[in-house]
């Protein structure tokens, strides 16, 4: 069975702090795998990526992927209070009768305190 | 402006009842979707819908029924409400074109049900 798996569950850290974030998976028939960053709504769009060892950046984040190893770490730099909130990994399930599903990990809760 | 948009935010039942959470999307995408995340935060995937045709069902007890009277429109109807069903409800989106942001899905605001 198609599977995502995150740690650590939560994370406490001081502002200025860097963090990484984990996420290994096991699917069949492997595309890419996503980054969305959950506050009090919905999930909002991070990262998507493909291929393994091209590091995706935007700002202080940064994501890479190992299809090798299966898997992926998003890492924050210098944390604000503002990157508060709960990120969630997920692996897209492709075969047709899928319709393209997302399979969620269990998400990393974030606190960075002032 | 909003891509996708859910009614209502916030629902508040008793068991036993029925109620319905509408989803719209004006991005044009082909396929839709529920998800449901309970209080762990853990989303998983309920139903998904393409142009209209139901093609994932996980399993949901069919107290849960989903309808699409268009490809813009995805709305999820609960029968005999129990307390279990209590979560945050998602509603979803994404293209179906094989295009490289395609595996991307866009999420509506949410629907916290809680069941009494």
């Amino acid at each position: 069975e198609d599977k995502v798996v995150q740690s650590p569950l939560s994370l406490v850290v001081h502002e200025g702090d860097t963090v990484t974030l984990n996420c290994s998976y096991e699917v069949t028939n492997f595309r890419s795998l996503l980054w969305y960053k959950q506050e009090k709504k919905a999930p909002t769009f991070l990262f998507m990526l493909t291929s393994s060892g091209i590091e995706k950046k935007s700002g202080r984040l940064s994501s890479i992927l190992d299809k090798k190893e299966l898997f992926s770490i998003l890492n924050i730099t210098a944390t604000q209070t503002g990157d508060s909130a709960v990120y969630l990994c997920a692996v897209p399930a492709m075969f047709y009768n899928q319709g393209g599903k997302l399979i969620f990990g269990q998400g990393t809760e974030l606190s960075v305190k002032p | 402006d909003t891509a996708v948009s859910q009614t209502p935010k916030y629902l508040v039942t008793q068991m036993g009842n029925d109620k319905s959470i509408k989803c719209e999307q004006n991005l044009g995408h082909d396929t839709m979707y529920w998800y449901k995340q309970d209080s762990k935060k853990f989303l998983k995937i309920m139903f998904s819908y393409n142009n209209k045709e139901l093609i994932i069902n996980e399993t949901v007890p069919n107290r849960f029924s989903p309808k699409s009277p268009d490809k813009a429109h995805l709305n999820l109807h609960i029968n005999s409400l129990e307390l279990g069903d209590s979560a945050v409800y998602f509603c979803a989106s994404r293209p179906s074109s094989p295009s490289s942001r395609s595996y991307e899905q866009y999420f509506g605001p949410g629907t916290r049900l809680t069941v009494t």
